[in-house]
């Protein structure tokens, strides 16, 4: 089975500019989430998504940050325009739908992003 | 509102000694789920195990058990029989199913296996 998907890995860009991220998520996973992760911290969530609805935005900057998920499959993280302590990894994740604890979230391997 | 606490920054073991990494946790709700995972330098972020609140024995996978004392609201990770290759950050993790179902974080503990 094939795991999240994410792009690109790394990516470095000047304040200011902008960028984007890419998540394809596990086949059949409706729930998808991004999440930041700066270093020598937990992973913090952005935002969370229940096919292609938003469930949970409140810790997103919406000043900078956008995202959707079209057709409820990827998903696509902008910042724009960045600054410095937008430095971190950015996680993506899926898992199935449901009220239910045990449904596991598994990530993909991350986009590291340096501001410059 | 949720809230994982992870006291430990940094913890050494000696290889093929156990360990055990401490989660302690804050919530009102009566359902919830803990997770452990483990991250490597490489940044991926790895399932290890998982306990429900309402689970009435202790979770276990392979070398990976979870300490679940639910009235002291603590999950800790033991790990037995450590490798060289434990050495990463563990994070522990809460789930509220009734909660928009999203998984919040503690800070990490980085575990080195010493040789």
């Amino acid at each position: 089975e094939a795991g999240v998907a994410q792009s690109p890995r790394y990516k470095i860009i000047e304040k200011r500019q902008s960028v984007a991220f890419w998540c394809n998520p596990i086949s059949g996973h409706a729930t998808l989430y991004w999440y930041q992760q700066i270093l020598g911290q937990g992973p913090k969530l952005l935002i969370q998504f229940q096919n292609n609805g938003v469930v949970d935005d409140s810790q997103l900057p919406k000043d900078r940050f956008s995202a959707e998920r079209l057709k409820g499959v990827d998903s696509t993280l902008k910042i724009q325009p960045a600054k410095l302590e937008d430095s971190a990894v950015y996680l993506c994740a899926s898992s199935l739908w449901g009220q239910y604890s045990g449904n596991t979230i598994y990530f993909g391997e991350g986009s590291w992003l340096t501001v410059v | 509102a949720q809230k994982i606490t992870q006291t430990q920054p940094g913890m050494f073991v000696q290889e093929k000694e156990a360990v055990t990494l401490d989660c302690t946790y804050d919530t009102s709700d009566p359902s919830y789920g803990l997770f452990w995972y483990k991250q490597p330098s490489s940044g991926e972020m790895i399932f290890l195990i998982y306990q429900g609140s309402y689970d009435q024995q202790n979770a276990t996978e392979g070398r990976y058990s979870l300490n679940f004392q639910k009235a002291r609201k603590s999950a800790n990770l033991v790990i037995s029989a450590s490798q060289l290759g434990d050495s990463a950050m563990y994070f522990c993790a809460m789930r509220l199913p009734y909660n928009n179902n999203d998984m919040r974080f503690g800070a990490g503990t980085r575990l080195t296996v010493k040789p």
